[in-house]
């Protein structure tokens, strides 16, 4: 069984450029959480979703960012006009259920230069 | 979510049991404590949870006290591989709460040395 995987597993983007992330989660897992991991500090609830809704995105800054788990597909989270502050390690995890415990993905590491 | 305190850092030889404390003394009655690991550069890694009995899987044992003020993650036989930065987190989700947001503090930095 496979885990939540991600990808890509590191990217490098200039300042203004649009970031995409992904995230598959665990097979019969159909709630997705984002974190970030800013660069010497804990990880930092951003959103969750589960298929087709965003169930809670108050760790979502309010501007650039989005998240969305379609029907078909992986889970995106998505930063428009990256700026050199979102360098950071985003992890995404899935749950079978809300009250399930949690599983990560190795993370997607983002650069901005 | 209850705060949770724990040292900063741990040393433990290769082989020998790891135990790694941890103090919740503000835990309500409905809320878990959840234990993750994060090996250097990868993904938290659940490792187990319970609410007031302890609990044993493949991977720890955990120890919660009678009054569930404080715990103990224990690894029974440590190996290099099990050096992480290890998270003890409080939450009500496993209550049927809307609580999923897992807070992760500063940990312990637990050391294996050969």
């Amino acid at each position: 069984n496979a885990g939540v995987m991600q990808n890509p597993r590191h990217l490098v983007r200039r300042r203004g450029q649009e970031a995409r992330l992904r995230c598959s989660p665990m097979k019969g897992h159909s709630h997705v959480y984002w974190y970030r991991q800013l660069p010497e500090e804990g990880l930092k609830f951003m959103v969750y979703l589960q298929k087709e809704n965003i169930i809670d995105e108050s760790g979502m800054p309010k501007e650039r960012f989005s998240a969305e788990f379609p029907k078909e597909g992986p889970s995106i989270l998505r930063i428009q006009q990256v700026v050199r502050g979102d360098s950071a390690a985003y992890f995404c995890a899935s749950s079978k259920t809300r009250e399930h415990e949690q599983y990560f993905g190795p993370g997607t590491r983002l650069t901005v230069t | 979510d209850a705060k949770t305190t724990q040292p900063p850092s741990m040393d433990c030889a290769e082989g020998r049991a790891a135990n790694l404390p941890c103090n919740h003394s503000t835990i309500s009655g409905n809320e878990y404590v959840y234990w993750y690991r994060q090996i250097h550069s990868q993904g938290p890694q659940y490792i187990i949870h319970g609410l007031k009995n302890n609990e044993t899987n493949e991977m720890a044992s955990l120890i919660i006290t009678e009054d569930r003020k404080s715990s103990t993650l224990i690894l029974p036989h440590a190996t290099l591989r099990d050096t992480a930065v290890y998270y003890c987190i409080v939450n009500r989700m496993s209550s049927g709460g809307s609580n999923y947001k897992l807070t992760f503090g500063k940990g312990t930095l637990l050391t294996v040395n050969p």
